[in-house]
């Protein structure tokens, strides 16, 4: 049972657009959570996290929002630029238990020139 | 920078074989994580280890298992490879358990 979805596997967006990538989450034991993002032959790369504490986080041309009655979460990218073109993974850590972060599935985002 | 090396970027191995996948990190964490990526399902957490000689089942340990002898070091071992176990393979280390993840290139095994 996946407890980190990431429902959609594909995004093309336009260069100079804005990309927004959707995670949802089920386990309400979640309070944090994190972005990577992956080139192809490159292992992940830390992007940017919220706690549940907050509703939004900022870096630069990234920025994260957090809807925790919704348990959902999005990461948005404005402007989009060629070299976003990775995949995102969406991950989240419960309070308590391994604190290992639950990995979801991956979306793969492609900026067109 | 913390550089995660893992030893192999692409390896050819036969079923039944016995597999070594070496990972090295150079920060002095004490988290080093085991995970594999196939397509269609992101990353799967096989093991880890909070500390030397200390090793904890992820997601998928069937078939795997773990040595972790000195601090630097984290090797994944794969008893008789199967074709099923035909996969990216990357290795994390962290100085927290749930952030801050390094990821090393990643070792692609193809088991014939």
């Amino acid at each position: 049972d996946q407890q980190v979805k990431q429902n959609s596997p594909s995004l093309s967006v336009q260069e100079g657009r804005i990309s927004i990538l959707n995670c949802d989450y089920t386990n309400s034991m979640f309070d944090y959570f994190l972005w990577y993002k992956k080139y192809p032959a490159e292992g992940p790369t830390f992007l940017i996290s919220i706690s549940s504490i907050k509703d939004k986080n900022e870096d630069g041309r990234f920025t994260v929002f957090l809807n925790k009655s919704a348990k959902h979460l999005s990461l948005h990218i404005v402007p989009s630029q060629p070299g976003d073109s990775a995949v995102y993974f969406c991950a989240a850590k419960a309070r308590g238990g391994s604190y290992i972060p639950t990995f979801g599935r991956g979306t793969s985002l492609i900026v067109h020139p | 920078d913390v550089k995660v090396t893992q030893s192999s970027r692409y390896l050819v191995k036969r079923t039944g074989e016995k597999v070594f996948l070496e990972c090295v990190q150079d920060m002095d964490h004490e988290n080093m994580f085991w995970y594999r990526q196939d397509p269609g399902l992101g990353l799967r957490l096989i093991y880890f280890s909070y500390d030397v000689k200390m090793k904890e089942k992820g997601d998928i340990p069937e078939g795997y298992s773990v040595s972790r002898e000195k601090k630097e070091r984290f090797s994944l071992i794969l008893e008789s490879a199967s074709t099923n176990q035909t996969s990216m393979y990357l290795c994390a280390s962290s100085p927290l358990p749930y952030g801050g993840y390094t990821f090393g290139s990643g070792t692609r095994l193809t088991v014939v």
